[in-house]
């Protein structure tokens, strides 16, 4: 079984609008982190936010902001104002386990394109 | 600035030739990831590092060996090069922490004619 799952391949927003990018997790260990990196067409891995499992707040960075519910497992990404340079490739990702023996794994991706 | 840099950037081979992919970081972290990505699949992971001559399979190691001598490298080895192996290569570096967010190298094109 897959252990994160983004449903969404591809979505479509209109520029200035909000969009949220879905993701679910399936872990049994209580000490977890959900990531989302952004992919732009020139490749590269950016890191954009991050979520700790007993994090109490949802994570928040500038546009970017986690959905987190814990107990429907699911890390929503929610980018705010969309810009026409947000449209990229977006990677959930999560680590289980406590800092430094951990393995991160990633989803398959949702691919974000931003009408003008 | 630290990085973590990826050589070659572009790497043409023909099946059957051993390729070595390099990783170089210099953020001093001990934790180091090799993936794989394809269309349709994400990144998948090789082979991970949590430190020195510290090695481990990661979801698609079969024709994948890494060596983990120093802190700074961990180069990946594809022993006998297959079609089923063209793909863009990532590293990945992290420190262990809270987050243990990802630092990634700017990627490897590897085509196996």
């Amino acid at each position: 079984a897959q252990k994160i799952t983004q449903t969404q391949p591809g979505m479509f927003v209109q520029e200035k609008e909000a969009v949220t990018l879905d993701c679910t997790y399936d872990t049994s260990d209580p000490s977890y982190g959900l990531f989302w990196y952004k992919q732009p067409s020139s490749g590269e891995m950016i890191f954009l936010i991050y979520q700790g499992s007993y994090d109490q707040q949802n994570a928040t960075e500038g546009r970017y902001s986690l959905n987190f519910q814990k107990a429907r497992k699911s890390a929503n990404l929610v980018i705010s104002a969309s810009q026409l340079g947000d449209s990229a490739m977006y990677f959930c990702a999560m680590r289980e386990g406590a800092g430094g023996s951990y393995i991160p794994t990633f989803g398959r991706g949702t691919s974000l394109i931003v009408h003008p | 600035d630290a990085e973590i840099t990826q050589s070659p950037r572009h790497k043409i081979t023909e099946t059957g030739r051993q390729v070595t992919l390099a990783c170089h970081q210099t953020w001093n972290h001990n934790n180091m990831f090799w993936y794989r990505q394809d269309l349709g699949h994400g990144l998948r992971l090789i082979h991970y590092s949590y430190g020195v001559q510290d090695t481990n399979k990661g979801e698609v190691s079969d024709g994948y060996s890494v060596s983990r001598s120093n802190t700074e490298d961990l180069p990946l080895t594809l022993e006998s090069a297959a079609s089923s192996q063209t793909s863009v290569y990532f590293c990945a570096s992290s420190e262990t922490g809270d987050s243990e967010k990802l630092f990634f190298g700017s990627g490897t094109q590897l085509s196996v004619l």
